[in-house]
């Protein structure tokens, strides 16, 4: 059982689309981050979340919005996306500072018509 | 910026036999994490190694981290089918980021 929750498992969306990709974790972490993995590729951050304060965006399209609302709670709005964004996307949580480990949620699975 | 290079990409063995992959850094690292993807699942954490030459054990699984600290490896005594997956090594970029940087990840496959 994974103790961070990621929903939808699955989203099919179309380019003009708007959805959201939603991650909830109640182990009492303060950073939170969400990842990009392709297929035989390594996961590659997107943002990290400190004390739900964005602290990291790698240079991530502007179609990628990323949310905190609480410290359990992470969200990823989408809106415009493109056929190559289509990855599993990973929300994972640990606690604050570096050299922690993290712990990942089962991703949500994104397919762009 | 920090690469971590990891080696080989793919692995066949029969099932009993050992399994090892190479995590290969140009500068030294302050720390590195090794983390087991399943097919289908997510990363999911084994281990972090923080001190020159220091060597874990997890059952059949062994890490070590180089003694200069730019080195890191994961062997696997005795493959069993639910060894199968991808093994990853993440160097984590230190300060208070908790960024991590993914090697390419080994994939392991064990036949019966």
């Amino acid at each position: 059982d994974t103790e961070v929750t990621q929903t939808p498992k699955h989203l099919v969306m179309g380019m003009t689309n708007k959805k959201s990709l939603k991650c909830e974790q109640h182990m009492g972490h303060r950073a939170m981050y969400w990842y990009k993995q392709k297929a035989k590729k390594p996961p590659e951050l997107m943002f990290v979340y400190s004390y739900e304060k964005l602290s990291i965006n790698e240079s991530v399209p502007s179609r990628f919005s990323p949310e905190c609302p609480n410290s359990s709670l992470l969200n990823l709005h989408l809106h415009a996306l493109q056929p190559e964004d289509s990855a599993l996307y990973l929300c994972a949580s640990s606690p604050p500072g570096g050299n922690q480990p993290q712990h990942f949620g089962d991703g949500t699975r994104l397919s762009i018509l | 910026g920090q690469q971590v290079m990891q080696i080989p990409q793919y692995q066949h063995v029969q099932e009993g036999e050992d399994f090892t992959t190479y995590c290969n850094s140009s500068t030294t690292l302050s720390n590195i994490q090794w983390y087991k993807q399943r097919p289908g699942g997510h990363p999911v954490f084994l281990i972090q190694l923080v001190k020159s030459g220091e060597v874990k054990k997890q059952k059949r699984l062994t890490f070590q981290f180089g003694e200069a600290k730019k080195n890191s490896s994961l062997h696997i005594t005795a493959t069993q089918t639910t060894d199968v997956g991808t093994y990853f090594c993440a160097l984590a970029t230190g300060g208070n980021t908790g960024k991590l940087i993914f090697g390419q990840g080994t994939t392991l496959q064990v036949k019966p």
